[in-house]
C-alpha cells in the first residue's frame, strides 16, 4: 500500500514552455500532498503544501505565480511550472500523507525537468 | 530555530554494521522519520519513532530518545546496494516535517 505516481518521469522543454507534472496517491486517499525540488547532490527542498480543495501554502522564496499547484481531488494533485527557464531544471519530487499511516509522507519517484 | 544534524558522509563495509546518528532541536515534536534515497531516486520511507525506544524492521533499526533530541539509524549485514542517503526528518508541533540533510553512505567490499 501508500503507493504515489508521477507523470511524467522526464520532460525536455524549450525555455518559455509551461510544464505540468501530475503525483497521483493509487490506493489511498491524499489529504495532504506536498511538492519538492532537489538540485544535483543537494538537500530535499520543499516548494510547498497542499491540502484538497485549498490554496497551496507556499515556502518562502517560492514564486506562486510560477509555480502553480492545484490539488483538485484527494488523489490528485498537479505543479505547473509556467514559463520555464534553465535554472528551473532540476529534480521534482512530490509525496503524499494520507490512508492508514497518516503522519508518513510516502514520495513519488520524482520528474526531471530540463529546460534548453 | 529548528535544526537537524546528521554527518553529512560515512563509510562502512560490506557485511559490517554502521550506525547513522541524528540530533535534533524543534519547535514541538510528532515523530521522527528515517528516509533512504538512493542517487537519481526519490525518497523510500524507512522508519517512524514516535516513543523512545528501539524499533526494529528486518536489517534496519531505529532508535529514539526524546529527552535527548537524538535518534539513530542501524543498518546490520551491510550489502552494496545499502550505499545511499539516509534522511532523517521530524514532525515538528504544527506536523510540518524538518529534514536534515542527509548521511551519504558509501559501503565498500
Amino acid at each position: 500500500g501508500a503507493v504515489v505516481s508521477q507523470h511524467p518521469s522526464w520532460v525536455i522543454c524549450k525555455s518559455g514552455t509551461s510544464v505540468k507534472i501530475e503525483c497521483r496517491s493509487l490506493d489511498f486517499q491524499a489529504t495532504t500532498m506536498f511538492w519538492y525540488r532537489q538540485f544535483p547532490k543537494q538537500s530535499l527542498m520543499l516548494m510547498a503544501t497542499s491540502n484538497e480543495g485549498s490554496k497551496a501554502t507556499y515556502e518562502q522564496g517560492v514564486e506562486k505565480d510560477k509555480f502553480l499547484i492545484n490539488h483538485a481531488s484527494l488523489t490528485l494533485s498537479t505543479l505547473t511550472v509556467t514559463s520555464a527557464h534553465p535554472e528551473d531544471s532540476s529534480f521534482y519530487i512530490c509525496s503524499a500523507r494520507g490512508g492508514s499511516r497518516q503522519e508518513t509522507q510516502y514520495f513519488g519517484p520524482g520528474t526531471r525537468l530540463l529546460v534548453l | 530555530g529548528q535544526n537537524i544534524d546528521q554527518p553529512t558522509e560515512m563509510t562502512a563495509t560490506e557485511g559490517a554494521i554502521v550506525q547513522i546518528n541524528c540530533t535534533y532541536q524543534t519547535s514541538g515534536f510528532n515523530g521522527l522519520f528515517w528516509y533512504q534515497q538512493h542517487a537519481g531516486e526519490a525518497p523510500t520511507f524507512l522508519s517512524y519513532n514516535v516513543l523512545d525506544g528501539l524499533e526494529e524492521k528486518g536489517r534496519f533499526s531505529s532508535f529514539l530518545s526524546r529527552s535527548k533530541g537524538y535518534s539513530y539509524l542501524l543498518l546490520k549485514e551491510l550489502q552494496m546496494k545499502d550505499s545511499a542517503s539516509y534522511l532523517c526528518a521530524v514532525m515538528d508541533s504544527n506536523y510540518q516535517l524538518i529534514w536534515g540533510a542527509g548521511t551519504k553512505l558509501i559501503i565498500k567490499p
